[in-house]
């Protein structure tokens, strides 16, 4: 079935450090695939997507670039700031398919001063 | 654009009691809205998928008795947890799929989730 594997945290950094959390997929068909975070005690907010191959999305100085060859979506950001502390889920919908999004187990982000 | 909102934010109850939770899209329609359980430090777990004038589609392990899932309208679905144990206590999210709307647009391949409800079962 379809999958979402995502690097284990927690992720400490320093302000300003450099992030990558990485994200690989299993799935039949054409994924769309997706980056939520989850700020404590709060739900999920919609971070950046792509719906197909090479599409880089983006949002609040995040990226992510949808590689076929390489069944992946990694998340990046230059340069994180203390706002940026929160847990990343990596999630995916089959296009045609079930409709249901596939979540990664989320990694915790902190960024500290 | 595309808000989804819950209400209430935080609940808690009597073991035996049952709790409704309201699940609203405020600015786009809903067809389709889905029902999430998170437990602490966890990722998401699907519990139904509701689809608008229709029956919820449940999750395999998922006691469709318990847990009741009304889609009444394209802007609103109901979670009612019947008969809650101390063991229901989590939290509980939301999401919506959007319908096209007017000038309103939400992304039909998008899921907006709500800002979800802790339940607490004593």
């Amino acid at each position: 079935g379809d999958s979402v594997t995502q690097m284990e945290g927690p992720v400490t950094l320093s302000e300003e450090a450099f992030l990558t959390i990485n994200c690989t997929y299993t799935a039949t068909g054409y994924p769309s695939l997706f980056w939520y975070v989850q700020y404590p005690g709060e739900g999920l907010q919609l971070l950046l997507k792509a719906t197909k191959a090479d599409d880089k999305g983006s949002n609040k100085g995040f990226e992510a670039t949808y590689r076929k060859e390489t069944t992946s979506f990694h998340l990046e950001k230059g340069s994180v700031q203390v706002s940026d502390s929160a847990v990343y889920f990596c999630a995916l919908t089959t296009q045609g398919g079930s409709e249901k999004l596939v979540f990664g187990k989320g990694t915790k982000l902190t960024v500290n001063p | 654009g595309a808000v989804v909102s819950q209400h209430p934010s935080r609940v808690i109850c009597k073991s035996g009691t049952s709790v409704k939770i309201e699940c609203r899209s405020l600015d786009f329609q809903a067809t389709t809205m889905f029902w999430y359980r998170q437990f602490p430090k966890q990722s998401l777990m699907l519990m139904a998928t509701s689809n608008e004038g229709s029956k919820a589609t449940y999750e395999q392990g998922v006691e469709k008795d318990k847990f009741l899932i009304n889609h009444a309208s394209l802007t609103l679905s109901t979670l009612t947890v019947t008969s809650a144990h101390p063991e229901d206590s989590s939290f509980y999210i939301c999401s919506a799929r959007g319908l096209q709307r007017g000038a309103l647009r939400a992304s039909t391949d998008t899921q907006y989730f709500g800002p979800g409800t802790r339940l607490t079962v004593l």
